[in-house]
């Protein structure tokens, strides 16, 4: 069945490094891919998507390409700040569309 | 702008208890979902509702009912609560038939079972 495998953390960076944090996926056909952004004690919300091959999402500083090729939707962002600490979901919504299929989820703590 | 909205935020129950979740969304979505949140097992989608009228199962249904009460509300019931269903309970929504569609999430409840 369809899955998706994102890298394990935490991740600890300090203010302004950059940010990588890596996402592969299995699933049959074309599937749209999302990253979601959880806050503490908060729900979870859209960073960003891609909905074909070569597309690249962009929001807040944050990119990821979709490369079908290596079946992947890494997460990057040039210069991390604080504000940024948060959990890192990548997902991916298959071609019946009836549901999101989350990864377990990356923790970013970013110290100034 | 409210979007999705879960009550209550907080529960604690004891085993055998039952009770209600409510999930409503004031965006005109005509999908439905409810997913359970562990420590390192990501979101696991428990029931969904594509439209109105209609509910299916997802991934970890079992000890759950769902009802599609009108467009807008989504309710989740717990029977017989359990302590294995201690978790973070999230509701969301989205746009039917558009793959490319996000889904938007509410708040979460946060329900510990002794």
């Amino acid at each position: 069945g369809d899955s998706v495998t994102q890298m394990e953390g935490p991740v600890t960076l300090s203010e302004e490094a950059f940010l990588t944090i890596n996402c592969t996926y299995t699933a049959t056909g074309y599937p749209s891919l999302f990253w979601y952004v959880q806050y503490p004690g908060e729900g979870l919300q859209l960073l960003l998507k891609a909905t074909k091959a070569d597309d690249k999402g962009s929001n807040k500083g944050f990119e990821a390409t979709y490369r079908k090729e290596t079946t992947s939707f890494h997460l990057e962002k040039g210069s991390v700040q604080v504000s940024d600490s948060a959990v890192y979901f990548c997902a991916l919504k298959n071609q019946a569309g009836t549901a999101l299929i989350f990864g377990k989820g990356t923790t970013l703590s970013v110290s100034s | 702008n409210a979007g999705v909205t879960q009550t209550p935020k907080f529960q604690v129950l004891k085993t055998g208890q039952s009770m209600t979740l409510q999930c409503a969304q004031d965006m005109n979505h005509n999908s439905m979902y409810w997913y359970r949140q562990d420590p390192g097992m990501g979101l696991r989608l428990i029931y969904y509702s594509a439209s109105e009228g209609t509910t299916d199962k997802g991934e970890v249904p079992n000890g759950y009912n769902v009802s599609r009460l009108n467009k807008r509300e989504f309710s989740l019931r717990l029977e017989s609560a359990a302590p294995s269903q201690t978790s973070v309970y999230f509701c969301a929504s989205s746009d039917r038939g558009a793959q490319n569609q996000p889904q938007h999430f509410g708040d979460g409840t946060r329900l510990s079972i002794l």
